[in-house]
């Protein structure tokens, strides 16, 4: 099946600093990227649909000044988190979608985000 | 907005025992089904999903699940489990002609014993 990557798969940083995460399909072209987020113990809650060359469209309750998504190529899309905080820790996970395979999502391994 | 259910949060059980996890899920329309597992340390990977027709869909590793749509339930069955099928199993619908934007349920952890 396709491959999706993420970048960095851990990350530490310190209250107040932005982080980028970076999402990409290696064997397919990617029109559409899925950014979630899963706490603890919970399920993947979807933050924002990126679409390549276009803006993102964010899900109700999440802060687009908060959770930057840029997708400038078919095969990259970028989550930052600016001015992150102790409550933005959590595990963010991207899908991204095969055109050439109907519905189906393939999800990259995930990124752990610990902010102190 | 759609919501999906699944009751057992942690299931466990001795290699060769049949599996059923239970998946709800809250919506009026059309929607497209789908079971994910995530092993230990992986990604989330497909296991079967379902968009129309047979509503009694086969996937990969011997697991095969039931549209029932008088109940608005997706059940993952396996009739004989192995240690190997221990993971961690998400249902997720999409609503028909939305975007393809999935909603997960909470998610079921399988231990399977030997």
């Amino acid at each position: 099946g396709a491959v999706v990557s993420q970048h960095p798969s851990r990350v530490i940083c310190k209250s107040g600093t932005s982080v980028k995460i970076e999402c990409r399909s290696l064997d397919f072209q990617a029109t559409t990227m899925f950014w979630y987020r899963q706490f603890p113990k919970q399920s993947l809650m979807l933050m924002a649909t990126s679409n390549e060359g276009s803006k993102a469209t964010y899900e109700q309750g999440v802060e687009k000044d908060k959770f930057l998504i840029n997708h400038a190529s078919l095969t990259l899309s970028t989550l930052t988190v600016t001015s992150a905080h102790p409550e933005d820790s959590s595990f963010y996970i991207c899908s991204a979608r095969d055109p050439s395979g109907g519905d189906e999502q393939f999800f990259g391994p995930g990124t752990r985000l610990t902010v102190l | 907005a759609q919501s999906v259910s699944q009751h057992n949060h942690h299931v466990i059980l001795s290699e060769a025992a049949s599996l059923e996890l239970g998946c709800n899920y809250s919506y009026g329309g059309t929607v497209n089904l789908f079971w994910y597992v995530q092993y230990p340390g992986q990604h989330l990977q497909l296991l079967l999903k379902y968009f129309s027709g047979d509503p009694l869909v086969k996937g990969i590793k011997g697991f095969e699940a039931e549209f029932i749509k008088s109940k608005f339930s997706f059940n993952l069955r396996k009739p004989s489990v192995q240690w190997s099928d221990t993971a961690e199993y998400f249902c997720a619908v999409n609503v028909a002609g939305g975007g393809n934007k999935l909603t997960f349920g909470t998610g079921t952890q399988l231990k399977v014993e030997l």
